[in-house]
């Protein structure tokens, strides 16, 4: 039911570059509303990865990087390292009736 | 350094009330810009926005559960608390509480489209269940 499309799983060896798509529509995203990034280790809650479409909060490595183009949004990860495994979900805002605050269906990356 | 810790029952019958408690410490919960969000995650609706309120009691809720919800804070006490009226199995979730600037001036603070929930709780598992 989320407004926002992630794949399910992405994956990589270590050191690698990967990508998770974040696909909206022109009430969320392509209203030119910000996008945010959650990372969600096993067991935890989610904590803040990338916020305002591409700033990093102080304490996360410059690994991670956000974009943002018409109605979708990316969340990169280069130099892929076995403690990036965990559940990634973006979140933006939404101007229809799904809810203000709308997250995506999240992504699974796994670490080969 | 901020800190945010949910409480209330685990387990909680069909058709009665959910009600949780967000305890704030580190930090004021009023006469900031912060709005106070509840968030709950359950392996069929994913991670899903409930509501947030702010210190002088606007509140904004998901308009799926906008009759069922209400919000309230205590500033005496730094905690703001969760009202879920009526559930069924589909509210079973982990509940987080979270933190996220408001659209504030002077007078007023209205929910942004602009700012991340940047301070979250650690979460509490709520099963509804006879």
């Amino acid at each position: 039911q989320s407004v926002l499309t992630q794949p399910p799983s992405v994956s990589g060896a270590p050191g690698q570059r990967v990508t998770i798509a974040c696909t909206g529509s022109r009430s969320n995203i392509g209203a030119g509303y910000t996008v945010h990034w959650y990372q969600q280790l096993p067991g935890k809650s989610p904590k803040l990865l990338i916020s305002g479409n591409n700033n990093r909060p102080s304490g996360v490595p410059d690994r991670f990087s956000g974009s943002k183009s018409g109605t979708s949004a990316s969340l990169a990860i280069t130099g892929l390292q076995a403690e990036d495994e965990a559940d990634y979900y973006c979140q933006s805002y939404d101007s229809s009736l799904s809810g203000f605050y709308v997250f995506g269906t999240g992504t699974k990356v796994t670490v080969l | 350094q901020l800190q945010l810790q949910e409480s209330g029952p685990g387990l909680v019958e069909p058709s009665e009330t959910l009600s949780l408690t967000c305890s704030v410490s580190g930090g004021s919960i009023g006469g900031s810009n912060y709005y106070w969000a509840w968030i709950r995650q359950s392996p069929g609706e994913g991670l899903k926005w409930v509501g947030s309120i702010y210190f002088r009691g606007n509140t904004y809720y998901n308009p799926s559960l906008k009759s069922r919800v209400t919000m309230f804070v205590d500033t005496s006490t730094n905690d703001f608390s969760l009202q879920l009226t009526s559930v069924t199995a589909a509210d079973t979730a982990v509940y987080f509480c979270a933190r996220h600037q408001g659209d504030c001036s002077s007078s007023s603070c209205f929910l942004s489209y602009y700012y991340s929930m940047d301070v979250w709780g650690q979460g509490t598992t709520v099963t509804v269940s006879s």
